[in-house]
């Protein structure tokens, strides 16, 4: 058990739609990161938040957008839900937020859009 | 740019050695990691590497870095059944305040009796 928790875990939704993903950190970690595993890109970065602020970002798409609390947990929200946006979707967090910052994942949320 | 490449599957039998190799293209990476994904779960970290460094080891586990060529390899010395998982390498372009790791393809290693 790594410490970061995800919910939920499987999600099944329609294209169009939108959902909401939520993490909360490792007690003590400040940093927040959002990863995409599907099986046509792997295992993508998709933005990366520090003490509610976003510090960098991949390819994430127009249509999600995330952002972190001040109790640190973070949420990933997708909208306009497309079928090729099934895939798993893992948070990590750390304790910094560069450097080598050992950063330690979730057990991921699974999505499918039917 | 940022490329991380990995063969897609490699099996061994238990009690040999497994050789898992990746190659990178971002000179500027700083950091590179394993990770071990068993079915159904998330990743776990398993051992890292500095850019400055040539070999690591860590009990069963060793990993060689050839910068010149970009090439990282990790070595799973006595391979058991409950290795068998998927291995990823990722490189890690950080600076003081922002990081992220970009990761390989993955290689499934498959563990037989």
């Amino acid at each position: 058990d790594s410490g970061v928790t995800q919910t939920p875990k499987h999600l099944i939704t329609a294209t169009g739609q939108r959902v909401t993903l939520r993490c909360s950190p490792r007690s003590g970690d400040l940093s927040v990161y959002w990863y995409q595993q599907s099986l046509d890109q792997g295992l993508q970065f998709l933005i990366q938040y520090y003490n509610g602020e976003e510090r960098a970002k991949g390819n994430i798409l127009e249509r999600f957008s995330a952002q972190q609390f001040p109790d640190l947990h973070s949420e990933l929200n997708l909208s306009s839900l497309e079928l090729g946006d099934s895939a798993l979707y893992f948070c990590a967090s750390s304790a910094l937020a560069g450097g080598h910052n050992e950063q330690f994942f979730g057990p991921g949320t699974r999505l499918t859009v039917l | 740019g940022e490329d991380v490449e990995q063969s897609l599957f490699l099996s061994v039998r238990e009690g040999d050695s497994s050789v898992i190799n990746c190659t990178y293209t971002d000179s500027s990476s700083t950091y590179l990691y394993w990770y071990k994904q068993e079915p159904g779960a998330g990743l776990q970290l398993l051992t890292y590497i500095f850019s400055n460094m040539d070999m690591k080891q860590d009990q069963r586990l060793t990993v060689l870095l050839n910068k010149k060529d970009k090439h990282l390899s990790l070595r799973i010395a006595d391979t058991q059944t409950g290795d068998s998982a998927i291995y990823f390498c990722a490189e890690s372009i950080s600076t003081g305040t922002a990081s992220k790791l970009t990761f390989g393809t993955g290689t499934r290693l498959q563990v037989t009796l």
